[in-house]
């Protein structure tokens, strides 16, 4: 079946030590979304990726980095974890398509846990 | 800029009945497109159901039904026949045609009762 997968699923990090967490997909969709989403909250944008070009969100920490090194493959990266950044990460994709806007397939999430 | 609305913070329903999830929603795009996605406690956003702004028809998918009255700017989710498996929360979200940011309500955490 295509997919969203993400991995891990649960990581736990030391406050201020690097973390990456991991995202692919089968779909071949253009497009690929990071979402952080705490507790009984919506989902916050992060960034997106459409093909190769990135696209930050203005409200998004210089804190979060993320690659995209093929269609497949997507990284988030935290370069130095803080307790407020202990959350669940979601992982999104979507085809981009000038005429209707298309639905976004996830991923399960990973849920980051900053100690 | 867009704004997506959900009044109700948590919601019960008997199991085998109806039930509707409300969203209203403000936007000054003239064409955009109107999703639902349920959450379960795992986590997974699953995406249910999809409603284009020029759509003169209300969606459905199965058991999912898209009440769209774009005068009022309003795009409640009915689930009928409700399940035990229903109980989750629930998002509905917008994204402007052409563009790339979705934006989501609150949600709407739903409980079904046996």
């Amino acid at each position: 079946d295509a997919m969203v997968i993400q991995n891990p699923r649960y990581q736990v990090t030391q406050f201020g030590k690097p973390v990456t967490l991991s995202c692919s997909q089968t779909l071949n969709h253009n497009v690929m979304y990071w979402y952080q989403q705490k507790s009984s909250q919506a989902p916050k944008l992060l960034f997106h990726y459409y093909d190769k070009d990135f696209n930050n969100e203005a409200d998004t920490p210089d804190n979060f980095q993320s690659r995209r090194p093929n269609t497949s493959f997507c990284f988030l990266d935290i370069r130095s974890p803080g307790l407020g950044d202990a959350a669940m990460y979601l992982c999104a994709t979507s085809n981009w398509a000038p005429i209707n806007p298309l639905e976004q397939y996830f991923g399960p999430g990973t849920r980051l846990t900053v100690t | 800029a867009q704004k997506i609305t959900q009044t109700q913070p948590g919601m019960f329903v008997q199991e085998k009945e109806a039930v509707t999830l409300d969203c209203t929603y403000d936007t000054s795009d003239q064409s955009y497109g109107l999703f639902w996605y349920k959450q379960p406690s795992s986590g997974e956003m699953i995406f249910l159901i999809y409603q284009g702004s020029y759509d003169e028809q209300n969606a459905t998918e199965g058991r999912y039904s898209l009440n769209f009255q774009k005068a009022r700017k309003s795009a409640n989710l009915v689930i009928s026949a409700s399940q035990l498996g229903d109980s989750a929360r629930y998002f509905c979200a917008m994204r402007a045609t052409g563009g790339f940011k979705t934006i989501f309500g609150a949600g709407t955490r739903l409980f079904v009762k046996a």
